[in-house]
């Protein structure tokens, strides 16, 4: 079955650093893009990045990235230099007419 | 306006209750989605809809039923709501690539 793998169900990160959070996925299909999403504590889902996988430039977005690595299947999402406001969930999802979610990583950073 | 808004935002039902979340949006997407995140987890499919005649089941359909009303209506009934239907959900909207993904705000809904 094809499915998104998020590895690290929590993190504790010091404020002002850089955080790298894991998304592998497990399929044969060339035609996939990878999104990144934010849940904070409020609920609301909101999108980060997005990479489809026929750029030829990893994506960036303000302090967020995506280090796409095909021979390892990732799509890891890099927030630099975070924020307190940057505690949240993080889910990527995997495009397949509907979303494929991974299971998500809880995000701290401490002040 | 947001481009995908839910309403009801949090609803207290009980156990038996019929009832119904709507989601509308301005995006001018063919596609809508239903999903359902319960405490600590990532979202599941609930239904899909690719226009106003087609209407898809997701991976937790059973004991949800759902209506597209218009291209910009995806309405969501739990025809009798019982407690472990207890969680949040979102409706999605997408273009017909499947690209453009937009959230409504979520509902968060508890049956007691």
């Amino acid at each position: 079955a094809q499915k998104i793998t998020q590895t690290q169900p929590g993190m504790f990160v010091q404020e002002k650093e850089a955080v790298t959070l894991d998304c592998t996925y497990d399929t044969s299909d060339p035609s996939y893009g990878l999104f990144w999403y934010k849940q904070p504590s409020s609920g609301e889902m909101i999108f980060l990045i997005y990479q489809g996988s026929y750029d030829q430039q990893n994506a960036t977005e303000g302090r967020y990235s995506l280090n796409f690595q095909k021979a390892r299947k990732s799509a890891n999402l890099v927030i630099s230099a975070s924020q307190l406001g940057d505690s949240a969930m993080y889910f990527c999802a995997w495009p397949r007419g509907q979303l494929i979610w991974g299971a998500g990583t809880k995000l701290i950073i401490k002040p | 306006d947001a481009d995908v808004t839910q309403t009801p935002r949090n609803r207290i039902t009980k156990t038996g209750k019929r009832i119904m979340l709507e989601c509308s949006q301005t995006k001018g997407h063919d596609r809508m989605y239903w999903y359902r995140q319960d405490p600590g987890l990532g979202l599941q499919l609930i239904y899909y809809s690719f226009d106003v005649k087609d209407i898809n089941k997701g991976e937790i359909s059973d004991g949800y039923s759902v209506s597209r009303q218009a291209q910009a209506k995806f309405s969501l009934s739990l025809e009798s709501a019982i407690p472990n239907q207890t969680a949040l959900y979102f409706c999605a909207t997408s273009d017909l690539n499947g690209n453009g993904y937009t959230f409504g705000s979520g509902t968060r809904l508890t049956v007691v």
